[in-house]
C-alpha cells in the first residue's frame, strides 16, 4: 500500500514570496489533515477535510493561508505571504474514518519551510 | 483550554532500563487515545492507540500504554528498551469535546546509549 506523498521535501523562499505545498493521501482515505510542526512543539492541526469538504480550519491562518481538496483526494496548501514565524515542517496525514472521533492517521515525509 | 500535556522534554536512558513516558489531557467524555512515534529520518506513524476496552493496551515494538481515566492520563511503558528505539515520542488526544480535532504533545525525545 502506497503511503501519504508530498512534495516538495524542502523549500526555501524570502518573507512576503509565496509557497505551495501538495499531498496526495492513502487511496481510499475519506479524511485529509494539514498539520503545521514548530521546531521543538508537536503538529498543530491547520485544516481537516473530509472528502472535499472542511471540517476544521479553526487554526488557519485564513489572512494568508489557504487550502482545496479537489475531487476529495489530492490537496494543496498554499502562503500568501510568508512570515519568517512560518518556518516549519508542513505534514499531510490522511486516515480512512469519515466521522466522528479520529481514527489513525498515516502521515506523510512532511515539507520542511525556512522562510529567510 | 483542551490541551495534552507531556512531563519530559528529553530522555535519556541506557540500554535494557525501563521507559515510562507520561502524557496528560485536559479533555472530559469519550476520547480516542494514541502514541506516536517518529524515528530518525522517518515519518509520524502510530505506536499504539486505545478507543475503548481494555485501558492497557499494547503496541508495536513491545510498548505498551495504560488509560487513567480518573487521572487524565494515558503513559508510555516499555520494560527494556533498545538503542533503535531513539525516536521522538507524540501523546495524541481526540475527542468529541475538542471538536473531534487530535490535539498533540510536545514530544519527548528519547536517547538510548548503546
Amino acid at each position: 500500500e502506497a503511503g501519504v506523498a508530498q512534495s516538495p521535501r524542502y523549500k526555501i523562499i524570502e518573507k512576503r514570496q509565496s509557497v505551495a505545498f501538495w499531498c496526495n493521501p492513502i487511496s481510499g482515505h475519506a479524511t485529509l489533515y494539514w498539520y503545521q510542526q514548530i521546531l521543538g512543539q508537536g503538529p498543530k492541526l491547520l485544516i481537516q477535510f473530509q472528502n472535499n469538504g472542511v471540517v476544521d480550519d479553526s487554526q488557519l491562518p485564513k489572512d494568508r493561508f489557504s487550502a482545496e481538496r479537489l475531487k476529495g483526494v489530492d490537496s494543496t496548501l498554499k502562503i500568501q505571504p510568508a512570515k519568517l514565524e512560518d518556518s516549519a515542517v508542513y505534514l499531510c496525514a490522511s486516515s480512512y474514518r469519515t466521522s466522528g472521533l479520529t481514527d489513525t492517521q498515516y502521515f506523510g515525509p512532511g515539507t520542511r519551510l525556512t522562510v529567510l | 483550554a483542551q490541551s495534552v500535556s507531556q512531563h519530559n522534554h528529553h530522555v535519556i536512558l541506557s540500554e535494557a532500563a525501563s521507559l515510562e513516558l507520561g502524557c496528560n489531557y485536559s479533555y472530559g467524555g469519550t476520547v480516542n487515545l494514541f502514541w506516536y512515534v517518529q524515528y530518525p529520518g522517518q515519518h509520524l506513524q502510530l505506536l499504539l492507540k486505545y478507543f475503548s476496552g481494555d485501558p492497557l493496551v499494547k503496541g508495536i515494538k513491545g510498548f505498551e500504554a495504560e488509560f487513567i481515566k480518573s487521572k487524565f492520563s494515558f503513559n508510555l511503558r516499555k520494560p527494556s528498551v533498545q538503542w533503535s528505539d531513539t525516536a521522538e515520542y507524540f501523546c495524541a488526544v481526540n475527542a468529541r469535546t475538542g471538536g473531534f480535532k487530535t490535539i498533540f504533545g510536545a514530544g519527548t525525545r528519547l536517547f538510548v546509549k548503546a
